[in-house]
C-alpha cells in the first residue's frame, strides 16, 4: 500500500542545535516533494520545493534532501530558534503538473531556548 | 491584504443540515483546491479547479459540491452534514506555471457537525 511516513512523535531540540526530520514514502514515484510549515490553528506555509533529479535544496537556515533511491527526504533546520517551533508537513507531488499534493501527517517540532 | 480567505473560520451544526464555505483569492492564481485536514492531521486533497473547470475529484461523497463563480473563487457547499465531516477544510490556490506550484492555503475553516 502508499504511505508516507514522517516522525510520529515531537521532536524536542535545544536552541542553536540542528533539527532534522525525516519523511519516507513507499510505492510512490513522487516528481516533487514540498516542504510546509504550520503552526496550530493556521494554514500550512510553503517553505521548500525539491525535484526528484535534484539532490539537495537550500533556503537560508533550511536544507532539503531528497533520494529517490532510499524513499527518503530529510529536512534540516540549522541553528534553530524558539521560534522555529511548529509542525512540518512534507507532501509528495504526483500529479506531474497539477499540484495534486498527498501530505504526511507532519512532525511537530519544540525549539527550546 | 489577505492572499487566500475563507469564511466563516468557524462553523458549529447539527446533523442533516446543509453548510458552505466560501473562499476567494487575491493572487491571480488559475488554480484552487479544496484540502481536508481530520483529527489525527492528515491533509486530503478533496477537489481542485483550474480557471473554473474541475480537474481534480477524489473520492469525496457527493454531498460535497466544489463551486467556481470565477477564477478567484471557489466555495464548497455540504449536504445532510454527519458526524464524520467535523475538520478543518483548508482552502489553497497555486500560480499558474504547471509542475512547480507551492499552494498558498487559507486559515482554514473548522467545521464542528453535533
Amino acid at each position: 500500500s502508499q504511505k508516507i511516513e514522517q516522525n510520529s512523535e515531537a521532536l524536542n531540540i535545544q536552541e542553536g542545535k540542528t533539527a532534522t526530520l525525516t519523511c519516507n514514502y513507499t510505492n510512490y514515484s513522487p516528481a516533487y516533494l514540498q516542504w510546509y510549515r504550520q503552526d496550530p490553528g493556521r494554514g500550512p506555509v510553503f517553505l521548500l520545493l525539491i525535484r526528484e533529479n535534484e539532490k539537495e535544496k537550500r533556503k537560508e537556515r533550511l536544507k532539503v534532501t531528497f533520494d529517490t533511491t532510499l524513499k527518503q527526504s530529510l529536512f534540516h533546520i540549522t541553528a534553530s530558534q524558539p521560534a522555529d517551533s511548529a509542525t512540518y508537513l512534507c507532501a509528495l507531488d504526483l500529479s506531474g503538473g497539477y499540484n495534486k499534493l498527498i501530505f504526511g501527517a507532519g512532525t511537530r517540532l519544540a525549539v527550546h531556548p | 491584504d489577505t492572499a487566500v480567505s475563507q469564511t466563516p473560520k468557524y462553523l458549529v451544526t447539527q446533523m442533516g443540515n446543509d453548510k458552505s464555505i466560501k473562499c476567494e483569492q487575491n493572487l491571480g492564481h488559475d488554480t484552487m483546491y479544496w484540502y481536508k485536514q481530520d483529527s489525527k492531521k492528515f491533509l486530503k486533497i478533496m477537489f481542485s479547479y483550474n480557471n473554473k473547470e474541475l480537474i481534480i475529484n477524489e473520492t469525496v461523497p457527493n454531498r460535497f459540491s466544489p463551486k467556481s463563480p470565477d477564477k478567484a473563487h471557489l466555495n464548497l457547499h455540504i449536504n445532510s452534514l454527519e458526524l464524520g465531516d467535523s475538520a478543518v477544510y483548508f482552502c489553497a490556490s497555486s500560480p499558474p506555471s504547471l509542475n512547480t506550484g507551492e499552494l498558498f492555503f487559507g486559515e482554514g475553516s473548522r467545521l464542528t457537525v453535533l
